[in-house]
């Protein structure tokens, strides 16, 4: 699979936005943007993925590149139940099914 | 509740033990996954079934090894314990149709927290 980077630790207030980034340059185009999160004491949980277009659902958004080298994450109101680590993963078509995680950003919620 | 159980929650043990993780997916998931988080490595990918066959491997030590049974359960079995095996353990499972459509969403367990003592 193709590598994301992602910032190390971000930090919001709370009822404020957050735009969480990751850099794919290396993403081919089979290659699903996946975004996963684990708050603290659980399993890592599904946030949103997406291909080519932005997508939006009821806990997040994903603003896709055009080039697709590059997304963001965004929670439009964070809420300290937000504070987690968020994990940007790329998912090949016809290849693995398993997620292969990084180190993610740690996001701290500020109230 | 994500609907992939998880048991035992938490477990402790002594070195050279061995010790039975198990985990029951969401109903209708047929693919199950073992990862294994420690505070250093982050969460890795162990192994993977579907539908009672080995799907895939990640890097899985010798003294640990797996099973999906026909109910799509799954089990993790940890042997000769070390120290270092402590961890946390999370099951996933996905509804999987085919091999590697992109798409695939997994759903984890709350996992099970193993202390080696």
């Amino acid at each position: 699979d193709a590598k994301t980077t992602q910032p190390n630790s971000m930090e919001s207030n709370e009822e404020e936005p957050v735009h969480l980034p990751c850099n794919h340059s290396t993403i081919s185009g089979t290659d699903y943007i996946h975004w996963y999160r684990q708050l603290p004491s659980q399993g890592p949980e599904y946030v949103i993925h997406g291909l080519t277009s932005n997508v939006n659902n009821r806990m997040a958004s994903l603003a896709i590149a055009e080039d697709r080298k590059s997304s963001t994450l965004i929670l439009h109101r964070a809420t300290l139940r937000d504070a987690a680590v968020y994990y940007c993963i790329l998912r090949k078509v016809g290849g693995s099914e398993k997620l292969v995680f990084g180190k993610g950003t740690k996001l701290t919620v500020n109230p | 509740d994500s609907g992939v159980t998880q048991t035992p929650k938490h477990l402790i043990t002594a070195t050279g033990q061995r010790v039975t993780l198990r985990c029951s997916p969401r109903s209708g998931d047929l693919s199950v996954y073992w990862y294994q988080q420690s505070l250093d490595q982050g969460l890795q990918f162990l192994i993977q079934y579907y539908n009672g066959e080995e799907r895939a491997k990640g890097n899985i030590l010798e003294r640990f090894s797996a099973q999906q049974f026909p109910d799509l359960h799954s089990e993790l079995n940890l042997s000769s314990l070390e120290l270092g095996d402590s961890a946390l353990y999370f099951c996933a499972s996905s509804p999987t149709t085919g091999w590697g459509s992109g798409a695939n969403v997994l759903t984890f367990g709350a996992g099970s927290r193993l202390t080696v003592l």
